[in-house]
């Protein structure tokens, strides 16, 4: 299957300090790349979609000046937490699709868990 | 309405037993659909996805679909206690986008 890395893995901040997570298809062009956020014991929560090139499309309520999110290559997406405060801690999640089809599935990096303190 | 609908259980069953995990989706347009496992503090894993209405197998798990009713399941069999985990419904919807539900908490006891 198609493998999705997301490095850190984990990361711990002080508040006011910004974080970058970089989201990697490694053996697949990923034409749109999609960024979740989960809260414990919460479902996936979409934040943005990003198609290599372009800018993300935000969800509703996402800051988009907030989360700042890079796809510059069909395999690299990037997202900068900006000024991070305790209420971001939470898994953030990327995944990776290859092609626009109806029937491409998505497959999910491992996460990167964000505390805030 | 939810544009795709689970139970939230848990849905706890004994070791050995078929585990049968629902979902129901609003979009008739929706062609294609997947089931995802995620284990808790884990991110989402691709089980099986289904396009046709009917039965899909791959080894324990069986997925099915009901595109008239509208309805996809999820059947495993032989449940094992390392089967136990939130499982996601997944719809891609006639626009390309994929809609996920908020998942079934299955609980396989030993």
């Amino acid at each position: 299957g198609a493998v999705v890395s997301q490095h850190p893995s984990r990361v711990i901040c002080k508040s006011g300090t910004s974080v970058k997570i970089e989201c990697r298809s490694l053996d697949f062009q990923a034409t749109t790349m999609f960024w979740y956020r989960q809260f414990p014991k919460q479902s996936l929560m979409l934040m943005a979609t990003s198609n290599e090139g372009s800018k993300a499309t935000y969800e509703q309520g996402v800051e988009k000046d907030k989360f700042l999110i890079n796809h510059a290559s069909l395999t690299l997406s990037t997202l900068t937490v900006t000024s991070a405060h305790p209420e971001d801690s939470s898994f953030y999640i990327c995944s990776a699709e290859a092609g626009a089809s109806s029937y491409n599935e998505q497959f999910f990096g491992p996460g990167t868990r964000l505390t805030v303190l | 309405q939810k544009e795709v609908e689970q139970n939230s259980g848990p849905l706890s069953v004994p070791e050995g037993a078929i585990a049968s995990l629902n979902c129901t989706y609003s979009d008739r347009g929706s062609q294609s659909f997947f089931w995802y496992r995620q284990y808790s503090g884990k991110s989402p894993e691709l089980i099986m996805s289904i396009y046709s209405n009917g039965d899909k197998e791959d080894g324990r798990f069986t997925a099915q679909l009901n595109k008239a009713s509208q309805y996809v399941s999820l059947l495993i069999r032989d449940s094992q206690p390392s089967d136990s985990a939130t499982y996601l419904c997944a719809v891609k919807t006639g626009g390309f986008k994929t809609i996920f539900g908020a998942g079934t908490r299955l609980f396989v006891k030993a």
